[in-house]
């Protein structure tokens, strides 16, 4: 595709429920990256994803979050047993892994905005 | 570690006037820098990066930044203000990856940008 997309675009839950956020990057990006995005805390760092190395989940602020990328495209994070607090838009970006083209630069999806109520 | 502080977090200009976002940043090892938009809605795009290149960063839509080493700074300025760019703009900053193009994302908190006429 032309961006990065995300699905769905809002998701309302109810605290307790599990739910899943997908990411699908740029055709061709070896990178992928997850972030919060929340009033109270502004824009944090989840995962990264890069080729097939072991993903950085240093970012994860619970166990009940985690996130996977299979065949190196499509990613999913999901997060169980939702709580209030985590409520928040959820961007996903992905990278090229050209040094040429874009070094440094990440490709921002348009988010998904996840509500617990 | 690195950090980002972005001094204001609202910021209203004249249209016409010059436009000036402050960026500081702290990290232990040569940063790369970044300057983010995200306008309502919709995810961040990528304004200018600076990458250990010229130090005087040309973005788009006649933004600019200076890399200032001994001030830790990278202020985003833009001459002559358009309500167009009325948005909210993130300062990022990140380091020189190990493997792959492109590391993890820290941001500020960002400062919102409001332009009258």
């Amino acid at each position: 595709g032309a961006g990065v997309s995300q699905s769905p675009s809002n998701k309302v839950t109810e605290k307790g429920k599990d739910v899943e956020l997908r990411c699908d990057p740029i055709s061709g990006h070896t990178a992928l990256y997850w972030y919060r995005q929340s009033l109270g805390q502004g824009l944090e760092f989840l995962i990264y994803f890069q080729g097939n190395s072991a993903p950085d989940k240093s970012g994860l602020p619970s166990d009940r979050f985690s996130a996977e990328r299979t065949g190196g495209s499509v990613s999913t994070l999901t997060i169980q047993r939702t709580q209030q607090e985590d409520s928040a838009v959820y961007l996903c970006a992905s990278s090229s892994g050209s040094l040429a083209g874009g070094h440094g630069e990440q490709f921002f999806g348009p988010g998904t905005r996840l509500t617990v109520l | 570690a690195q950090s980002v502080t972005q001094l204001g977090s609202h910021v209203s200009v004249s249209e016409g006037a010059l436009v000036l976002l402050r960026c500081n940043y702290s990290s232990s090892v040569p940063p790369y820098l970044f300057w983010y938009v995200q306008y309502p809605n919709q995810g961040l795009q990528l304004l200018l990066k600076y990458t250990s290149a010229a130090t005087l960063v040309k973005g788009i839509n006649g933004f600019e930044a200076e890399f200032k080493k001994s001030e830790t700074s990278f202020h985003l300025t833009k001459p002559s203000a358009h309500m167009s760019d009325a948005a909210e703009y993130f300062c990022a900053v990140s380091i020189k990856p190990y493997t792959g193009t492109a590391s993890k994302l820290t941001f500020g908190t960002g400062t919102r940008l409001q332009v009258t006429l």
